[in-house]
């Protein structure tokens, strides 16, 4: 199973908003809504951010926002934060009853 | 508040067999898949496997042949074992609950939404 494609790195300033993609196939994220996005800060383990294309555990914050459209999920970031700065990865349930990450995508904020 | 502590070795030689073991504490252990996660250094996360209290598991293509979860339902542990490790096998492995999502009267695993603190397992001859 090939990896999902995510850009290696975004970035903006505090209080603007940035979108990260997250592009599969029609065997994963085409077919489920089983897409999550994780936020790992350096050293640390991944967080939980957003689940099932678009629902936020509590105590996430609701500038983190998702969606998905076809192949492709996408985070989206609102209000950008310093703590934001982070490594952000995006998984999917695929149609081999497995799961497959994404690359990872490096937020820096300016 | 669900708690997963993991534990093992963190030093092999090429050949050995990696063993890691993570202990799951409040919260419910039956019910849930259990998955293990793996991130080579400087690199992205890589699912190795998963199974639930029954011993139902499924693996990683990619590393089937190497692998091996089990479940200790009794102490509330899952373990994995990856048998001739290589220096690509370096990696902080992960243990993580995969949490459900309940629609129209049914679950299905959703997500990793507990994760352990990771264990760095090095691969050096």
């Amino acid at each position: 199973q090939s990896a999902l494609t995510q850009p290696p790195s975004v970035s903006g300033s505090p209080g603007q908003s940035v979108t990260i993609s997250c592009t599969g196939t029609s065997s994963d994220v085409g077919s489920y809504n089983r897409v999550s996005w994780y936020q790992q800060p350096p050293g640390t383990a991944p967080k939980l951010m957003i689940y099932e294309v678009s629902n936020r555990p509590s105590g996430v914050p609701d500038r983190f926002s998702g969606s998905k459209s076809g192949n492709t999920a996408s985070l989206t970031i609102s209000g950008l934060q310093a703590e934001d700065e982070a490594d952000y990865y995006c998984s999917s349930y695929t149609s081999s009853s497995t799961w497959v990450f994404g690359g990872g995508t490096k937020l820096t904020v300016l | 508040q669900v708690q997963l502590q993991q534990w093992g070795a963190g030093l092999l030689k090429p050949s050995e067999t990696l063993s890691l073991t993570c202990a799951v504490y409040g919260g419910s252990f039956s019910g849930y898949y259990w998955s293990w996660i793996r991130q080579p250094p400087g690199k992205g996360l890589e699912w190795i496997g998963e199974i639930n209290h029954s011993g139902s598991t499924n693996y990683n293509p990619s590393l089937k042949s190497r692998v091996t979860i089990s479940v200790d339902t009794s102490k509330n542990q899952f373990s994995l074992k990856l048998s001739s490790v290589t220096a690509a096998d370096t990696a902080v492995y992960y243990c993580a609950r995969e949490g459900n999502h309940c629609s129209g009267g049914s679950c299905h695993s959703a997500t990793f939404d507990y994760w352990g603190q990771g264990t760095l397992v090095t691969v050096s001859s």
